[in-house]
């Protein structure tokens, strides 16, 4: 599977491989945690979240792990498919306000 | 379809001019979030509205204003426009007031400050 260590604005992937997303986040107050999908021309769409009493989630062919001690969030994508190519943001909520972080430009090899 | 609608989906005028943007969130949703979305800053959260009351503000401009209405569709103000204004808008519902739970984006406005 394709993965980087630390955050990079983009991300190439075979089809059919695996994608990890890093995300650092700022707040270590920050009490929950979302990953956000953005095709062209559309509002960000809800993949998963995470509280921050919690180190791993899992969805239909995502997961999502958090590593508090390091300020850290993944989104992992099994068998990724072209339907995935998309930016992705991870978001961390303080005090009622979501902040969002750059984004990784995912795009996927047929 | 994430069933919040927003209006206009493009918007184009001049500097100094003024304009609403509206959002109406999904059935039953009782919280609004504005955000901001350019190029160069990414997605900033401006503010939040839940059934009717301001409930956070992030980074939003004094010449910026925003409101939830009684039936809570919710429109944002943007005044004295500057050419850095030139953004996407998106509008997200939740149905709770605290902001963690999944929120629900409208397709934004392209407003675009000649």
């Amino acid at each position: 599977g394709e993965s980087v260590g630390l955050h990079l604005p983009t991300l190439s992937v075979q089809e059919g491989d695996n994608s990890i997303i890093n995300c650092a986040y700022s707040n270590s107050a920050s009490d929950y945690f979302i990953w956000y999908k953005q095709e062209s021309g559309k509002g960000p769409q809800f993949i998963i979240d995470i509280r921050s009493n919690m180190d791993k989630r899992q969805g239909q062919r995502v997961t999502v792990l958090l590593n508090k001690t390091v300020k850290h969030l993944s989104l992992q994508i099994a068998a990724t498919q072209p339907g995935d190519s998309a930016v992705y943001f991870c978001a961390e909520i303080h005090d009622y306000k979501l902040s969002f972080g750059a984004g990784t430009t995912v795009t996927v090899r047929a | 379809d994430s069933g919040v609608t927003q209006t206009p989906k493009h918007l184009i005028t001049a500097t100094g001019q003024r304009v609403t943007l509206r959002c109406s969130p999904r059935s039953g949703d009782l919280s609004v979030y504005w955000y901001q979305q350019s190029l160069d800053q990414g997605l900033q959260f401006l503010i939040q509205y839940y059934n009717g009351e301001e409930r956070a503000k992030g980074n939003i401009l004094e010449r910026f204003s925003a409101q939830q209405f009684p039936d809570l569709h919710s429109e944002l103000n943007l005044s004295s426009l500057e050419l850095g204004d030139s953004a996407l808008y998106f509008c997200a519902s939740s149905p709770q007031a605290l902001g963690r739970s999944e929120q629900y984006f409208g397709p934004g406005t392209r407003l675009t400050v000649t």
